[in-house]
């Protein structure tokens, strides 16, 4: 069973728009969320995280939301860059130097000029 | 700057082979980690290791084995290579960060069984 999900496989934006992600989880024990991003026939590289004692952490362009009683957190990319274009990937793991990471399916994004 | 190194691209083997991917990082790690990425399934955990000679099973083992020998190196094998084994492998490693556990990713091994 899936504790990470990420709906709506594929995204097309506007260049200069907000790209919006959304990411689900089950596991309530989760307390840490990252996010990756990965370009075709290259490995994912880490983008973002936050801890769950957050709502929001920032980073340049990019912002992660996370809502605990919701159990879902989302990326913001603003404003969107062609060089965004990519899949993302949501992952989650529970207590601090857990290091296995439970996985979403990834968000293809497309950045259109 | 961080590497992570997987030995092959692109690799075809037959059905029945034993198949050996390797992976090596510069960055003297504890955790090193084999996932699979297939379509519509995203990353799959098939092992991991947070030390020499340690290993964990992930989410799908099943027809795999693992071997840390080094701290650097750690490798994937797949004793008898089936045509559902094809996929893109990727080897990770880590370190704890305060914000969560970063992977750093290689390019990716894209095996091909036949």
């Amino acid at each position: 069973d899936q504790q990470v999900k990420q709906n709506s496989p594929s995204l097309s934006v506007q260049e200069g728009r907000i790209s919006i992600l959304n990411c689900d989880y089950t596991n309530s024990m989760f307390d840490y969320f990252l996010w990756y991003k990965k370009y075709p026939a290259e490995g994912p590289t880490f983008l973002i995280s936050i801890s769950s004692i957050k709502d929001k952490n920032e980073d340049g362009r990019f912002t992660v939301f996370l809502n605990k009683s919701a159990k879902h957190l989302s990326l913001h990319i603003v404003p969107s860059q062609p060089g965004d274009s990519a899949v993302y990937f949501c992952a989650a793991s529970v207590g601090e130097g857990n290091n296995r990471l439970a996985f979403g399916k990834g968000n293809q994004v497309v950045v259109i000029p | 700057d961080v590497k992570v190194t997987q030995s092959s691209r692109y690799l075809v083997k037959r059905t029945g082979e034993k198949v050996f991917l390797e992976c090596v990082q510069d960055m003297d790690h504890e955790n090193m980690f084999w996932y699979r990425q297939d379509p519509g399934l995203g990353l799959r955990l098939i092992y991991f290791s947070y030390d020499v000679k340690m290993k964990e099973k992930g989410d799908i083992p099943e027809g795999y084995s693992v071997s840390r020998e080094k701290k650097e190196r750690f490798s994937l094998i797949l004793e008898s290579a089936s045509t559902n084994q094809t996929s893109m492998y990727l080897c990770a490693s880590s370190f704890w960060s305060g914000g969560g556990e970063k992977l750093f990713f290689g390019s990716g091994t894209q095996l091909s069984v036949l």
